[in-house]
């Protein structure tokens, strides 16, 4: 069952431009929703995460927004530049020792330069 | 630190042949899962233990075996490798007390 749906697939983006990926949830229950970064032959790594108690999370070029009334949450990859092409997960857990980390379809992002 | 260490990197199978991906952590951490990553389907979770001695199935499970006699490994037994299988196998660990997973860097099984 997808609990997390993921939009778009696949992105491309000028160098220099905004990068946008979004991702819906469906069970309130979930209060940490993370991005993951995953470079080619790589492991997914954190990339910045944030909790349903603030709308926005900002660090450095990179912007989660959250809309807990529409179950909403999108990460914004400000000024891309080509070492942001990658793959990125989003995923949503409890902040629970024992909970699951359900993540999203993924989105591959280029950035042409 | 080598983090979460997985062997081998890369294998091939026969139809009905087993095997073990192995996986190990040397961060002391409780949660343990491993995941599968095919095109278009993202991470799905096959099975996750809580601690050494605790496992449970994920989204994923059938074909798929797992024990956590340490706190260190997880290894993941496929016990009559299927077509179906062919993906790339990851397995993640994380500490009681956060939230953030730490990854291997993948096993890349093909099934012919």
């Amino acid at each position: 069952q997808q609990q997390v749906k993921q939009s778009p697939q696949s992105l491309i983006v000028q160098k220099g431009g905004i990068s946008i990926i979004n991702c819906a949830y469906e069970n309130t229950a979930f209060d940490y929703f993370p991005w993951y970064q995953q470079f080619p032959g790589k492991g997914p790594a954190l990339l910045i995460a944030i909790r349903p108690d603030v709308s926005e999370k900002k660090e450095g070029r990179f912007t989660i927004s959250f809309n807990k009334s529409a179950k909403q949450f999108s990460l914004h990859i400000m000024d891309s530049q080509p070492g942001d092409s990658a793959t990125y997960f989003c995923a949503s857990t409890m902040d629970s020792s024992a909970s699951k980390i359900i993540f999203g379809s993924g989105t591959r992002l280029s950035i042409r330069p | 630190n080598a983090g979460v260490t997985q062997t081998p990197k890369f294998q091939v199978l026969k139809t009905g042949q087993s095997m073990t991906l192995q996986c190990a952590q040397d961060m002391n951490h409780e949660y343990m899962s491993w995941y599968r990553q095919d095109p278009g389907m993202g991470l799905r979770l096959i099975h996750y233990s809580v601690g050494a001695g605790i496992t449970d199935q994920g989204e994923v499970p059938n074909g798929y075996n797992v024990s956590r006699s340490t706190t260190e490994d997880f290894p993941l037994r496929l016990l009559s490798a299927a077509p179906s299988q062919t993906s790339v196998y990851f397995c993640a660990s994380r500490p009681h007390s956060g939230t953030e997973a730490f990854f291997g860097q993948g096993t890349r099984l093909t099934v012919v």
